[in-house]
């Protein structure tokens, strides 16, 4: 399977734990994305990475988010003391560097 | 500051009928367009691009849009709906200057294909 791949698919967390997600993009992509989608709503970006550059921020993501690609590959996201309104699916995309953006399966937080 | 307005939060079609789904953008430069279709608890699945060239571009399973510069629409088409259309439809621009290269989503449209 070539496309991205996204782990878990589904978390279930006590408010204020810490989360972690992790995104494999396609290989031969350059350029990582992090989404937030919450019910109803389209996804709205939160991080983008060229390599392992993490290169924009939104102001969406606070203080209690942190997103890493190490060595240009993987990327973690992880959400520290989260909160109820933390609940969205959260899906990664990558792209190579002419642009087409492919979409991984999203992992869907539920925070209670 | 790139937007996408998808002013239909629901459209129903019958089976067999030709079916829009109408997006409008804004976008500094030149836009590149998306559409992708979500199905329940799942990803974004690409259906089709506009980059440059014809107004009028294909994608997967039928589906095509057509670019108008004037109206700074990218509507999607089909010309005869299926019961397994039925989905979430999201349109996405980014401007060739500018905005970094993070796509803007609409809100989505919900297509129901009814028999």
């Amino acid at each position: 399977d070539t496309g991205v791949s996204q782990d878990p698919r589904h978390k279930i967390t006590k408010r204020g734990q810490n989360v972690t997600f992790r995104c494999d993009p396609i290989s031969e992509h350059n350029r990582l994305y992090w989404y937030r989608q919450t019910l109803g709503q389209g996804p709205e970006f939160l991080t983008y990475f060229q390599n392992e550059a993490q290169l924009e921020k939104s102001r969406l993501l606070s203080d209690r988010f942190s997103a890493e690609r190490p060595k240009g590959s993987f990327s973690t996201l992880e959400i520290q003391r989260t909160e109820q309104g933390d609940s969205a699916m959260y899906l990664c995309a990558s792209s190579p560097p002419q642009g087409g953006y492919t979409f991984g399966s999203g992992t869907r937080l539920t925070v209670v | 500051a790139q937007s996408v307005a998808q002013p239909e939060d629901q459209v129903n079609v019958a089976e067999g009928n030709p079916l829009t789904v109408k997006c409008t953008y804004s976008v500094s430069g030149n836009p590149y367009l998306f559409w992708y279709v979500q199905y329940p608890n799942r990803g974004l699945q690409f259906l089709l691009k506009y980059i440059t060239g014809d107004n009028l571009v294909k994608g997967s399973y039928g589906f095509e849009a057509e670019f108008n510069k004037s109206q700074t629409s990218f509507h999607l088409k089909k010309p005869s709906a299926l019961v397994s259309d039925s989905a979430l439809y999201f349109c996405a621009v980014r401007g060739d200057t500018g905005g970094g290269n993070k796509l803007t989503f609409g809100t989505g449209t919900q297509l129901k294909v009814e028999l």
